[in-house]
């Protein structure tokens, strides 16, 4: 079956870094996607890897490993406007996405 | 940059009432439009896929009858909730699909739909 697991919730303190893991399986492998959702709000596209490795964009970066299934958010300096939702989600062999169920990230002053 | 618009952006209607929410792909075609539905604290479920010009693929217990959805148009898809019940209410997202570039097929959200069914 396909799955993804993230962390239900999470706290960070402003100007903190915090890292967002998840694991997935999917039914073939076409990269793996991190999305911020803010609540009331559609989600918006953050990071896309496909290639084993660390994609820096500005404060935040992902990070995939493939042989382990796994990714992480990076998030840098941390704003109190980055409490969201983060979803991870997999892009399977015929190009869907498979969503976790998002990790809330709180933060704190 | 790809923009995706949805309209209405919130409504409220009776319960026995259909209700049309569109889809727009404003500056790109979209061939595939996929609508999701998120229902409080919970993630994004994908509801079905919209190919222009041919019948939408429904996921797993989505009542196709129910959730009816036209691709009339590389830019444009449209879902219908009919006999709405207060169960249906929910934040209703619609994506449209971009081109390959490099093997990436990134999706483009609307802002979404606030229903909500009295």
């Amino acid at each position: 079956g396909q799955n993804i697991d993230q962390p239900t919730e999470m706290t960070a303190t402003e100007g903190a870094i915090v890292q967002i893991n998840c694991t997935y399986q999917t039914s073939g492998f076409n990269g793996l996607f991190w999305y911020q959702q803010h609540a009331g709000e559609a989600p918006t596209f953050l990071s896309y890897n496909v290639l084993d490795g660390l994609e820096e964009k500005g404060r935040f970066s992902s990070f995939l490993s493939r042989s382990k299934g796994y990714s992480y958010l990076l998030l840098k300096e941390l704003q109190m406007k980055d409490s969201a939702s983060y979803l991870c989600a997999g892009m399977d062999s015929n190009y869907q996405l498979i969503w976790g169920a998002g990790t809330k990230l709180i933060i704190k002053p | 940059g790809a923009v995706v618009s949805q309209h209405p952006s919130w409504v409220i209607c009776k319960s026995g009432t259909s209700v049309k929410i569109e889809c727009r792909s404003l500056d790109f075609q979209a061939t595939t439009m996929f609508w999701y539905r998120q229902f409080p604290k919970q993630s994004l479920m994908l509801m079905a896929t919209s190919n222009e010009g041919s019948k939408a693929t429904y996921e797993q217990g989505v009542e196709k009858d129910k959730f009816l959805i036209n691709h009339a148009s590389l830019t444009l898809s449209t879902l219908t909730v009919t006999s709405a019940h207060p169960e249906d209410s929910s934040f209703y997202i619609c994506s449209a699909r971009g081109v390959e570039r490099e093997g990436l097929y990134e999706q483009y959200f609307g802002p979404g739909t606030r229903l909500t069914v009295t």
